[in-house]
């Protein structure tokens, strides 16, 4: 079974530095890999996903995130954060069937 | 194209009763996910339907059911609502191929009392 793990569950960051929210998973097949962004009182959006390929994956509203298979990690960036960026991130997995699994989630709170 | 849309926005039942949630996936999409998002938590997967068949199931009870029509929309039905049942339940829409992303709804926030 797959599992997500986000290491921080609050991350306070001035606005207009970079950013980086950790996500570690396990599984014991290759895996897709997706960010979601939920703002409050709303639905999920995707930001970006790996399916295979390149391991630096570009998404929306200028995040990245980079697939490190050998450290089973799939960290998300950003390098420089607006306060509209305030807003609680997950990190998910899939096998076939598209089941997501999902991260206990990060919030990210932007502060000027 | 029109995207996922979720009804009610709100519900407040009590324990016991029942509820229906509704769910129109988003233009072309096959296949509808139902989660479970508990205050302060991740969203948990409670099934997926695909051709109007139940096409996986997580961790939760019977009386958990659901519906997809032939338009490819879908009803989540929850029968004896406890307080635990109290949650944010989103509902997702994809195309049926692995590694497809969902595409979610603004979801139904539930409370039971």
């Amino acid at each position: 079974a797959q599992s997500v793990t986000q290491l921080d569950s609050q991350v306070p960051v001035f606005e207009e530095a970079p950013v980086e929210l950790r996500c570690n998973y396990s599984s014991s097949v290759s895996v897709y890999l997706f960010w979601y962004v939920q703002y409050p009182n709303q639905g999920l959006q995707l930001l970006l996903k790996y399916l295979s390929g390149s391991t630096l994956v570009k998404g929306i509203n200028g995040f990245e995130a980079e697939f490190n298979k050998s450290q089973t990690s799939f960290h998300l960036r950003k390098p420089s954060v607006h306060i509209s960026d305030t807003a609680e991130y997950f990190c998910a997995v899939s096998r076939r069937g598209n089941k997501l699994v999902f991260g206990a989630g990060t919030i990210l709170r932007v502060k000027s | 194209e029109t995207g996922v849309t979720q009804s009610p926005t709100h519900l407040i039942k009590t324990r016991g009763q029942q509820v229906t949630l509704r769910c129109s996936s988003q233009s072309g999409h096959n296949t509808v996910s139902w989660y479970q998002q508990a205050l302060g938590q991740g969203p948990q997967f409670i099934f997926q339907y695909y051709r109007e068949e139940e096409n996986g199931r997580g961790n939760f009870p019977p009386r958990f059911s659901g519906l997809q029509f032939p338009n490819y929309s879908s009803e989540l039905n929850v029968n004896a609502l406890e307080l635990d049942d109290s949650a944010l339940y989103l509902c997702a829409s994809s195309l049926a191929e692995a590694g497809r992303a969902q595409y979610f709804g603004p979801g139904t926030r539930l409370l039971v009392l």
